[in-house]
This record gives C-alpha cells, structure tokens and sequence, in this order.
C-alpha cells in the first residue's frame, strides 16, 4: 500500500511565485516521522526537514515553510518567492517509528522560470 | 566529517556483466541501507545492514542482487548479469541507530545498462 501519495507530478512557476507541494501519507504507528528531500539536476539527495509526528508545529526556515496537519495526514510545503535554483524534484518521505525504512512518494517536479 | 561517500559515481555496463557499488558510511555510523531510484519514481528500499550482517533484505530482488557490509570496509552492492532494467540511480544511507530514523544519504551510484 502506498503510504505517501504526492498528488502533484509536476509543476511550473514564474520567478518570485509561491509554490506549494502536497504530501499526504497514511500509517497506523502513533509515532513516526515526515521528511521532505530535495534531488536538484545533478542528482544528490538534499535533507530539507524531518519532522516527528508529536510536534505539529509549523517549521519556516528562509523560503520554506512546512505545513503539518495530523487530521488530514498531510505534510505540506511552501517555497516562498521561488527562485530558478529552486527547480528540483522534490520528495516527502515517511518513516515508522517501530520501522527504519523510508517510504518515499513519487516526488514532485518544480520547475521555476526566470 | 566526511559525509556518506559512494563510488563510482557514474557506472557503464554491459548485459550480463557484473556491477559493484560501493558505499562508505559516515564515520561514527554502523546501520547502511541501499535505495533504489528507477527513471522518473521515488526511492524504493532495498535492504538494511550493519556490520556484518544483513538485517533486512525484504526490497533485494530475489535474484542477482547481494550486499553485504564487512567489518572492515564499505558496504557492497553487487549486481550480477545485470539487465537494462537494473539501470537506475543506486542510494546509500547511513545512521549511528534507528532509533530517531535520520538517515544521511551518499550522492548516489548512476547504473547505465547498454
């Protein structure tokens, strides 16, 4: 079963847009916890945020700005004013507590145009 | 500190021949697991070890693919008769436990089969 579904395969803004990527995931643990990389053109994996299911706060750092919301299981994120160097595929992953496996979504393709 | 090293970087094989990849673990870092990205998908989970000793294969396909990761020495992904199917981008992370699931990524192994 697919435990997180990234809804958006693609998108495509104009420089200085906001953009904002859907994460929703599905686990029965109480404890777990959410992830969002970033693999840009030249193919490494970047750590954006990793989020424990406990703190539902919502994170800002620079540009980003995560949005977690446990009601409907989601783990948004927001680029602000995006930038060309923002273009990335972009992945939200879920760990288990009980489980050391990441599960990743399909990732979704940000494409920012000058 | 070094990061999670992987190399090579880029590998080029034939049907049939073989592929070894290897990973370099953080230093301080016992737990490595292998991810596979095929063209345009998510990472899948292939298997977690720790030194010498495999602790969870359930991602391995059942044939062809083995790892291993010795006491001494980087952690080996080896590909044998390899397919055009098996191309795809090859992850490895590393981890001092499980306990808190944060996973550090290496740069990552390009497989091209021709």
């Amino acid at each position: 079963a697919q435990k997180v579904t990234q809804a958006q395969t693609e998108i495509s803004v104009v420089e200085k847009e906001d953009v904002t990527l859907d994460c929703v995931y599905e686990t029965r643990d109480t404890t777990y916890y959410l992830f969002w990389y970033k693999q840009p053109p030249s193919g490494e994996l970047v750590f954006l945020i990793r989020r424990n299911s406990f703190d539902e706060q919502n994170e800002i750092s620079g540009r980003y700005s995560w949005n977690f919301q446990k009601s409907t299981s989601s783990f948004n994120f927001t680029i602000t004013a995006s930038q060309v160097v923002d273009s990335a595929v972009y992945f939200c992953a879920l760990s288990e507590a009980d489980d050391y496996k990441l599960s990743f979504g399909a990732g979704t393709t940000v494409t920012v145009r000058a | 500190n070094a990061g999670v090293m992987q190399n090579p970087r880029h590998l080029v094989r034939r049907r049939g021949q073989e592929a070894r990849l290897r990973c370099s673990p953080m230093k301080g870092h016992s737990h490595v697991y292998w991810y596979r990205q095929l063209p345009e998908e998510g990472l899948k989970f292939m298997v977690y070890l720790q030194k010498e000793n495999i602790i969870d294969e359930s991602g391995m396909p059942k044939e062809r693919f083995s790892a291993e990761f010795p006491k001494e020495g980087p952690s080996i992904l080896r590909i044998q008769q390899v397919v055009r199917g098996d191309s795809a981008a090859y992850f490895c992370a590393s981890s001092d436990t499980t306990g808190n699931n944060e996973q550090f990524f290496g740069p990552g192994t390009r497989l091209t089969v021709l």
